[in-house]
């Protein structure tokens, strides 16, 4: 069975510092990851995937999450963090070899940015 | 031009009564998704369609009863509504293949509230 672990269910930074938020993965076969950004009140917003080829991903707003197939990770990282950044973030999986199957998602970290 | 459109955004409601939620999507996707949010944030699918056909379903009551009437319309029934059934129920969407795989669009919420 697949699954994301988001090991931090909190992360605190201060605004201008780089931010990292971390999660591992557990798929057989080569997976599909991605990073999604839930604001209050909000649907999930898309930032980021990782399908093939470079391991660095660059998404929305600055982020960045690198692929990391021996430690099976993709941690989700910005060099200089806004307090506007500030939300739950999940990190998603879906098997690479199924057309159109749901994501798996962890259970999200809460990203605070204070100013 | 909103992308994944559900109605209503809050439904509060007795125990015991139906519901239904719609979703709209504009994006000429084919497959179309529920998702649970419950109140620690956890994410789960509930239910997949494709092409108008349950492709999908996780281990949901048979109270819960999805209905797609054409590719850009998945709406969402429940019956005899419990307190458990208090989510945050998101739609989204995505295209089979193509650049864009699996990456999944989401509509705002819909709040459910069982008294």
């Amino acid at each position: 069975a697949q699954s994301v672990a988001q090991p931090e269910d909190q992360v605190n930074v201060a605004e201008g510092n780089p931010l990292t938020v971390k999660c591992t993965y557990s798929v057989s076969g080569n997976p599909y990851l991605f990073w999604y950004v839930q604001y209050p009140n909000r649907g999930l917003q898309f930032l980021l995937k990782y399908i093939t080829g470079d391991n660095l991903v660059k998404g929305s707003y600055g982020f960045e999450a690198e692929f990391n197939k021996s430690q099976t990770s993709f941690h989700l990282k910005k060099p200089s963090a806004l307090v506007s950044d500030s939300a739950l973030y999940f990190c998603a999986v879906s098997p690479k070899h199924s057309g159109n199957t749901p994501l798996v998602f962890g259970k999200g970290t809460r990203l605070s940015v204070i100013a | 031009d909103t992308a994944v459109s559900q109605t209503p955004k809050y439904l509060v409601t007795q125990m015991g009564n139906d519901k239904s939620i719609k979703c709209e999507q504009n994006l000429g996707h084919d497959t179309m998704y529920w998702y649970k949010q419950d109140s620690k944030k956890f994410l789960k699918i509930m239910f997949s369609y494709n092409n108008k056909e349950l492709i999908i379903n996780e281990t949901v009551p048979n109270r819960f009863s999805p209905k797609s009437p054409d590719k850009a319309h998945l709406n969402l029934h429940i019956n005899s509504l419990e307190l458990g059934d208090s989510a945050v129920y998101f739609c989204a969407s995505s295209q089979r293949g193509g650049r864009s795989y699996n990456e999944q669009f989401f509509g705002p919420g819909t709040r459910l509230t069982v008294l």
